[in-house]
């Protein structure tokens, strides 16, 4: 079974610019978390879904990031505008609601670069 | 506010040197703790849940205990292998959401 995928795997873009991050969450789970890791600060959770449904966003730094969950597969975190600050590990993570939630099926991550 | 830390943040272990890993909390109704290892470049893994004071859970050389405060991750004769960095999270009330702490950083030498 593959896991959960996301991508770019690394990103290196100019401060401004727009950035997109994407995520395919494993088939039949219904949750989906968006975290951000750095050195400083660990992991955050930026924000999660339920069955598409964003369930609190209250760790999203600002207006300038949204994320998107169209359909059961498919997610996106976008930044627009980025800045050097929003450099970090983007990870998207998916597990079953209902089932053990805090057992979460992370991805690789996608590596942030503003500069 | 919900908080997990960790200590110490990096530990350095001879082969077959057993060793502990804390991990203290405070939060508003556990609903769960669990243990993740992350290796360099990858994302983390799920190890452990433990949902009350008292519950032990073990895999390989790896044993996690639970207190009302703490959780500590035992690690038995290491091995190199079992270098990585080891995270704690914990899960409150009604929310799905896990509040990491800042990680474990473990080396284990030959």
């Amino acid at each position: 079974d593959a896991g959960v995928i996301q991508s770019p795997r690394h990103e290196v873009t100019e401060m401004g610019q727009e950035v997109t991050l994407r995520c395919k969450p494993i088939s039949g789970h219904n949750s989906l978390f968006w975290y951000r890791q750095t050195m400083m600060r660990g992991l955050e959770l930026l924000i999660y879904f339920n069955n598409n449904v964003p369930i609190d966003d209250s760790g999203m730094p600002e207006d300038r990031f949204s994320a998107k969950m169209p359909n059961a597969s498919f997610s996106t975190l976008k930044i627009q505008p980025s800045e050097p600050r929003d450099s970090a590990v983007y990870f998207c993570a998916s597990t079953l609601a209902g089932g053990n939630t805090g057992e979460l099926f992370f991805g690789e991550g996608s590596r942030l670069t503003v500069l | 506010e919900d908080q997990v830390t960790q200590s110490p943040e990096a530990l350095r272990l001879q082969e077959g040197e057993s060793s502990s890993l804390n991990c203290s909390y405070t939060v508003s109704g556990l609903r769960g703790l669990f243990w993740y290892r992350q290796d360099p470049g990858k994302g983390p893994e799920f190890l452990f849940t433990l949902y009350s004071a008292g519950e032990e859970k073990e895999k390989e050389r790896l044993k996690a205990t639970l207190t009302k405060k703490e959780s500590f991750l035992h690690i038995t004769a290491p091995k190199p292998e079992d270098s990585a960095t080891y995270l704690c999270a914990v899960q409150a009330g009604n929310t799905d959401k896990l509040i990491f702490g800042t990680g474990t950083r473990l080396q284990v030498f030959p």
